[in-house]
């Protein structure tokens, strides 16, 4: 079955880090375009970052700097190694396959795990 | 960024109507826009990508039309299971950007 598992979320401290892991089941990360999309609580979906299947990085000017995307290609999982923690960050945070490679849509889509940055 | 504007906002109905919600894009996306649909506590789900084409498994009550820069998502003859949030989202670029999302209740 093709899946997606995110884990690693939780109350966090502002200014604090956070590592977020998606784990795949069903096809390979590194073959994949993947990313990271958010949703704060009552609001809409954001994107956040892509990795490329050939490894580059692109991220949303709100997370550029603080935000660092990856994958570990052993464990078919993809990170979200989250520093410099803002109450703004707060939101449930989705890895999402963009399905036929590059600029593509969203078919495979994780639980979610949520982030609360509070002090 | 390219902004998508979507609406309505909400929208209330009832089963066995015909809904439409539609986006606009800043500018022009040719064909690459996907429609989600999403319900509480849940991930989004796609129902169509490519402005027009249905994702396996979804029922063939929703349809996508557009090009360009204004695009609609129609649903027809409603069913109880579709009462959710509906999104549009661009992947013409980088970012990538979503609609603000149209609540569909039951009227």
């Amino acid at each position: 079955e093709v899946q997606l598992v995110e884990t690693g979320g939780g109350l966090i401290q502002p200014g604090g880090s956070l590592r977020l892991s998606c784990a795949a089941s069903g096809f390979t990360v590194s073959s994949n375009y993947m990313s990271w999309v958010r949703q704060a609580p009552g609001k809409g979906l954001e994107w956040v970052s892509v990795i490329y299947s050939g490894g580059s990085t692109y991220y949303a000017d709100s997370v550029k700097g603080r935000f660092t995307i990856s994958r570990d290609n052993s464990k078919n999982t993809l990170y979200l190694q989250m520093n410099s923690l803002r109450a703004e960050d707060t939101a449930v945070y989705y890895c999402a396959r963009e399905e036929r490679g590059a600029l593509d849509a969203f078919d495979i889509w994780g639980q979610g795990t949520m982030v609360t940055v509070s002090s | 960024a390219i902004r998508i504007t979507q609406s309505p906002s909400s929208l209330s109905a009832s089963t066995g109507d015909r809904v439409t919600i539609t986006c606009r894009a800043s500018q022009g996306i040719s064909s690459y826009l996907a429609w989600y649909q999403q319900k509480p506590g849940k991930a989004p789900k796609l129902l169509i990508y490519a402005a027009s084409t249905l994702q396996s498994g979804v029922p063939s009550r929703f349809s996508g039309s557009g090009s360009g820069t204004d695009f609609t998502l129609t649903i027809s003859c409603l069913q109880s299971e579709d009462f959710a949030t509906y999104y549009c989202q661009q992947y013409y670029s980088y970012p990538f950007t979503f609609g603000q999302g149209t609540r569909l209740e039951i009227k």
